[in-house]
């Protein structure tokens, strides 16, 4: 299983950029990186994915590294609905997904 | 669009009883459908991985015999929680995945399952 370590936890001010990093050292050529936002008793919610270049959508950005061995999710600005658990996951190609404990973002009025 | 159901959305039961939990992907068809259970304060677990037509694969230590997924077809998977203990009350998840060389996953909402 391809496998990601992120931070337990960060705070943010509210209306200021946060950036959520993971390491995926282990990623192989194949491996997309997605991230998933969780909020208390909901399901998971998609965010975003990329492969190789970096990538922008209406809710965040996504930074990969050169050599894909890690990557950053950017909220550009942060809003108390943006307060969740964030996980990082590789997936693709019929490969097994396999959740960490993510990191719980935690959001400062 | 990538909208995903589950009914029921909370269901207290009996021990002993079975209880059936439908997933849909209510706007796309889906090639995979996901089943997770997550405990409190824990991180999502995968419990099994079906195709429409095919039989689920189970990961390792969840009873195929306890845990029934039928995949019906490319918009409906369900899950049948057979002779239901205690230990069994847990949230379960279903995720829906349209592209499989992404596997992008699209949660649904999810099931409070309460076994008394």
């Amino acid at each position: 299983d391809a496998k990601t370590t992120q931070p337990n936890s960060m705070e943010s001010n509210e209306e200021e950029p946060v950036h959520l990093p993971c390491n995926h050292s282990t990623i192989s050529g194949t491996d997309y990186i997605h991230w998933y936002r969780q909020l208390p008793s909901q399901g998971p919610e998609y965010v975003i994915h990329g492969l190789t270049s970096n990538v922008n959508n209406r809710m965040a950005s996504l930074a990969i590294a050169e050599d894909r061995k890690s990557s950053t999710l950017i909220l550009h600005r942060a809003t108390l609905r943006d307060a969740a658990v964030y996980y990082c996951i590789l997936s693709g190609g019929y490969q097994k997904v396999t959740f960490g404990i993510g990191t719980k973002l935690q959001v400062i009025p | 669009g990538a909208v995903v159901s589950q009914h029921p959305s909370r269901v207290i039961c009996k021990s002993g009883t079975s209880v059936k939990i439908e997933c849909r992907s209510l706007d796309f068809q889906a090639t995979t459908m996901f089943w997770y259970r997550q405990f409190p304060k824990q991180s999502l677990m995968l419990m099994a991985t079906s195709n429409e037509g095919s039989k689920a694969t189970y990961e390792q230590g969840v009873e195929k015999d306890k845990f029934l997924i039928n995949h019906a077809s490319l918009t409906l998977s369900t899950l049948t929680v057979t002779s239901a203990h205690p230990e069994d009350s847990s949230f379960y998840i279903c995720s829906a995945s349209r592209d499989s060389q992404t596997d992008t996953q699209y949660f649904g909402p999810g099931t409070r399952l309460t076994v008394l």
